[in-house]
C-alpha cells in the first residue's frame, strides 16, 4: 500500500521567512497530493491540493510542486506569518488519502 | 449540514467496554472515510465507504473494530472491548465521491478515552 514520508518533523522560521516542506511517497497510482493545516484541537483543513497532470499549483502565499518521476511533492509557504503556525500535512491517494506524519511550523514575530 | 458532524465529541469509557462513534457527512457525498489520529501523529486510516458498501478496510486494526453506513449516509464506527490503547481522537471525512482526486473534508472528531 501508500506510504507518505514527512519532513521536517518542526520547522521555525522568522516572520516574512519562507517555510518549505517535503514529503515522498510509494504508490506510482497515486494521483492526487492535498495538504492540510491543523491547528491545536481542531480538524485539519485542506489548503491546496495538486493533481498528478501538473506539476506545480499556486494560491496567494501558499505553492505546490510535484515530481511525479522522483515521487516527492513540496508545500512552500512565502511572507510566512504567525498565523500560519500549525501542523501541516501532506497526503498522497490512489484511492484513499495516506497522510505524512505532520510538519510543526512555529512562525515567530 | 453544512459540513462534517461528529457525535459524541468526547468519549470517555472504561476498558472493556463497547463504544460507538457516530458520524453524519456533508449531504450528497458518496465517499466517508475513518481516521484515527493520535497525539502528535497524523491521521491513520482505517477505513472508507463508497455509499453503503465499505469499498477499503485494510486499516481497521482487528476485529474489534467494525463500521457500518446502512443508508449510505451516517456511518457508526463501533468498538467492542476497548483497550486503553484505543485512546485517540476518532476523525471522520467525507468527499463528493469516490474519485480518488476530490477534497475530503473532516468532522471535528470524537476524543476517545479508554480508562
Amino acid at each position: 500500500g501508500e506510504n507518505v514520508e514527512q519532513h521536517p518533523s518542526t520547522l521555525s522560521v522568522q516572520e516574512g521567512d519562507s517555510a518549505v516542506i517535503k514529503c515522498t511517497y510509494s504508490d506510482s497510482a497515486s494521483n492526487y497530493f492535498p495538504w492540510y493545516k491543523q491547528e491545536l484541537g481542531k480538524r485539519p483543513q485542506l489548503i491546496i491540493d495538486i493533481r498528478s497532470n501538473v506539476g506545480e499549483k499556486k494560491d496567494q502565499r501558499i505553492a505546490v510542486t510535484l515530481n511525479k518521476t522522483a515521487k516527492h511533492f513540496s508545500l512552500h509557504i512565502t511572507e510566512t506569518q504567525p498565523e500560519d503556525s500549525a501542523v501541516y500535512f501532506c497526503a498522497a491517494s490512489p484511492d484513499k488519502l495516506i497522510f505524512g506524519t505532520g510538519t510543526r511550523l512555529q512562525v515567530f514575530p | 449540514g453544512a459540513g462534517v458532524s461528529q457525535t459524541p465529541s468526547n468519549k470517555v469509557t472504561e476498558k472493556g467496554k463497547y463504544v460507538e462513534l457516530r458520524c453524519d457527512p456533508i449531504s450528497g457525498h458518496t465517499a466517508l472515510y475513518w481516521y484515527r489520529q493520535s497525539l502528535g501523529q497524523g491521521p491513520e486510516f482505517l477505513i472508507y465507504f463508497q455509499g453503503t458498501g465499505a469499498a477499503d478496510d485494510s486499516g481497521l486494526p482487528n476485529d474489534r473494530f467494525f463500521a457500518v453506513r446502512p443508508e449510505g449516509s451516517v456511518s457508526t464506527l463501533k468498538i467492542q472491548r476497548t483497550e486503553r490503547g484505543d485512546s485517540a481522537v476518532y476523525l471522520c471525512a467525507s468527499s463528493l465521491s469516490g474519485r480518488s482526486n476530490t477534497e475530503a473534508f473532516f468532522g471535528q472528531g470524537t476524543r476517545l478515552t479508554v480508562v
